[in-house]
């Protein structure tokens, strides 16, 4: 079945304690891209992935760091949390950046 | 920054009446997107409109969008209780370069009752 998978799904953490959120896609998308979601706010990009070894920053990449060494995965990176980051994070991947993403189930994070 | 805003934030139907929910975007973009969300889970994709066209069909949905306003609509036909979820515009911009960014509204809560 094609999709993207993160995990986890839940984690709660303390303040300053690194941790990375995986993102895997068995589709050979090129590009792919994590968001988080507050109440309010909506839907924010941290960063996204045009290509393997091809990152940017989006609107809110502040804390966050990410890397791409394979095409199918594409993990999110906080190195050190903060309450703040409490969020709904979602990965999704799409074949061009001109093509509709899929979405993975998405991490609810809670830093304490 | 919001690229695209729906209208109404929420919306609250009967079964088996049409639901019509609004997105304005602000730039020009290469296509339109509308997603779907059920509570807490990932966004589902339902259709993509591109600069180029006006309408777009998909079972019961029917994207318009005009781009001299820079709007476009999501109208669901003969809706369920199935259908109750945040539905989503997503526009992207060219930030510059060969870069493209996913910009995502901040949704209608479309609630469909029995």
């Amino acid at each position: 079945e094609a999709q993207v998978t993160q995990n986890p799904r839940y984690l709660i953490t303390v303040t300053g304690k690194k941790l990375t959120v995986t993102c895997s896609q068995n589709m050979n998308h090129e590009y792919m891209s994590w968001y988080r979601q507050d109440p309010g706010l909506g839907l924010r990009q941290i960063y996204y992935s045009m290509n393997v070894e091809v990152t940017d920053k989006g609107d809110v990449p502040e804390g966050y760091k990410v890397s791409r060494k394979e095409k199918r995965n594409f993990p999110l990176i906080l190195e050190s949390p903060s309450p703040n980051q409490t969020s709904l994070y979602f990965c999704a991947s799409s074949l061009t950046v001109l093509s509709g993403y899929t979405f993975g189930s998405g991490t609810r994070l809670t830093v304490v | 920054s919001q690229q695209g805003e729906e209208d109404p934030q929420a919306l609250s139907i009967q079964e088996g009446e049409n639901a019509t929910m609004n997105c304005s975007y602000k730039t020009s973009i290469n296509n339109l997107q509308w997603y779907r969300q059920n509570s807490g889970r990932g966004l589902v994709h339902l259709i993509l409109i591109r600069s180029n066209e006006r309408e777009k069909h998909s079972g019961r949905l029917r994207v318009t969008l005009d781009t001299s306003k820079k709007s476009s609509s999501l109208l669901i036909t003969a809706s369920r209780a199935a259908d109750t979820a945040s539905y989503f515009c997503a526009t992207d911009k060219n930030s510059g370069g060969s870069n493209y960014k996913l910009t995502f509204g901040k949704g209608t809560l479309l609630t469909v009752n029995p």
